[in-house]
Parts: structure tokens; C-alpha cells; sequence
């Protein structure tokens, strides 16, 4: 079965720093990865997906992941973080062959972002 | 706007009153989805509709229902609710074709004393 594991569940950075949110993976099949964000009292938010093209995903707000099979991870970047990045990040995976609406979220990343 | 619309935003109730969450999307898309999020666990999926009529388990279907007779409509029922259904409920939408990219409404906040 597939599932999905966020290491950190909290993350704190300085404006302007580089972000960094790991997530690993476990998948009998080439899965579909994603990455959400959720801002405080919202719902979430796609941020990026990966299914199988290209390995190095760009996705909204400078966010990038890139898709490493060999270490079954899929970590979240962005060079600079902004005071409006500060919100919970969800790693997902899906069975590319599963039913199409079965997704697995990681239990999530609090992003604190400080002046 | 394109959007899903989830009502009512928060609801506190008690023990054994039956109770309805609402999910309306507007954007005809064919996919809906309920979700639970609870603390450290990220969210779980409770129900899910491929279309009109057709209605599947999630992996923490125990204690809901759901109904899909409009294709824009998608409501969570909890029938004789329990204090351990208290959590933070997402509903989803999206196109099927466009694999596993759904659109989630603001959520709901259901506490049940």
C-alpha cells in the first residue's frame, strides 16, 4: 500500500532564507505526487504535482520539488521565503493505476515564517 | 468564481443529533470527496463520488453518509453523531479526466459535545 511521510512537522525560517519541507514516500506502483498548501481558516490549495514527466516540478509562488526514485522522496523548495508562505504544507501520493480519487496526505508541515 | 462552497463553517451539536454538511461546487466537475483532518494525521478521505448516483468508501467511512442526486451537490450526513467525529471536514471536487487534482472548499469545524 502506499503511504506517505512528511519528517518534519514543523518548520521555522527567516524571511528571505531558503525553504525546505521533506517528504518520502512509499509506492508498489510509479506513484502521482502533490503538494498542497493550506492557509490559516482555508481549504487547500495545489501547489505542484508530479506524475511522471519531468522529474523537477514548478509549481505557483516560486515553489519547486523534485521527484528522486532512488531515495523514494519528493522534498518541497523555495529559495526565498516570503511572510505570506507561512501556512501548512501536505505532502500526497496516489496510485497512478488506484481509483482515481484515493489519496494519501502526509499528517503535515507548519511553516513559521519570521521577519 | 470557480469554487466549492461548504456550509455551514462551524457547527457545535451533541451527542445523537443528526446533522448535514453541506458541499455545492461549481464547476461541474464530475469528482467529489469528503475529508476529516485531524491533528497529526493529515486529512482522510471519508467518502468519495466518481458521478450522480455513484458513491464509494474512503478510508474512514464509519458513522457517515453520503448522497449524490445533483452532480453539483455532495452532502456529508452524520446521522447519529459522535464526539469522536469532531474534526475539521473538507469537501473536494475536480475533473476526472485530470488525474487526482481536486479543488477543496474552506472547510467545516464540527464539534460534537
Amino acid at each position: 500500500a502506499q503511504s506517505v511521510t512528511q519528517l518534519d512537522s514543523h518548520v521555522s525560517v527567516s524571511e528571505g532564507t531558503p525553504v525546505l519541507l521533506r517528504c518520502n514516500y512509499s509506492s508498489s506502483y510509479s506513484p502521482s505526487l502533490f503538494w498542497y498548501v493550506q492557509h490559516p481558516n482555508k481549504g487547500l490549495q495545489l501547489l505542484l504535482k508530479y506524475t511522471s514527466a519531468a522529474t523537477l516540478v514548478k509549481g505557483i509562488n516560486g515553489f519547486e520539488a523534485e521527484f528522486k526514485k532512488s531515495e523514494t522522496s519528493f522534498h518541497l523548495t523555495k529559495p526565498s521565503a516570503h511572510m505570506s508562505d507561512a501556512a501548512e504544507y501536505f505532502c500526497v501520493v496516489s496510485l497512478t493505476t488506484d481509483s482515481w480519487g484515493k489519496l494519501q496526505f502526509g499528517a503535515g508541515t507548519q511553516v513559521v515564517v519570521t521577519p | 468564481e470557480a469554487q466549492v462552497t461548504q456550509n455551514p463553517r462551524y457547527l457545535i451539536t451533541v451527542t445523537g443529533k443528526k446533522l448535514t454538511v453541506t458541499c455545492s461546487q461549481n464547476m461541474n466537475h464530475e469528482y467529489m470527496s469528503w475529508y476529516r483532518q485531524d491533528p497529526g494525521l493529515g486529512l482522510r478521505q471519508i467518502y468519495y463520488s466518481m458521478n450522480v448516483e455513484v458513491t464509494d468508501k474512503g478510508d474512514v467511512p464509519e458513522g457517515y453518509k453520503v448522497s449524490r442526486k445533483e452532480k453539483r451537490n455532495f452532502p456529508l450526513i452524520l446521522e447519529s453523531p459522535s464526539p469522536n467525529q469532531t474534526s475539521l471536514y473538507f469537501c473536494a471536487s475536480g475533473l476526472v479526466p485530470v488525474k487526482n487534482i481536486q479543488y477543496f472548499g474552506a472547510g467545516t469545524r464540527l464539534s460534537v459535545l
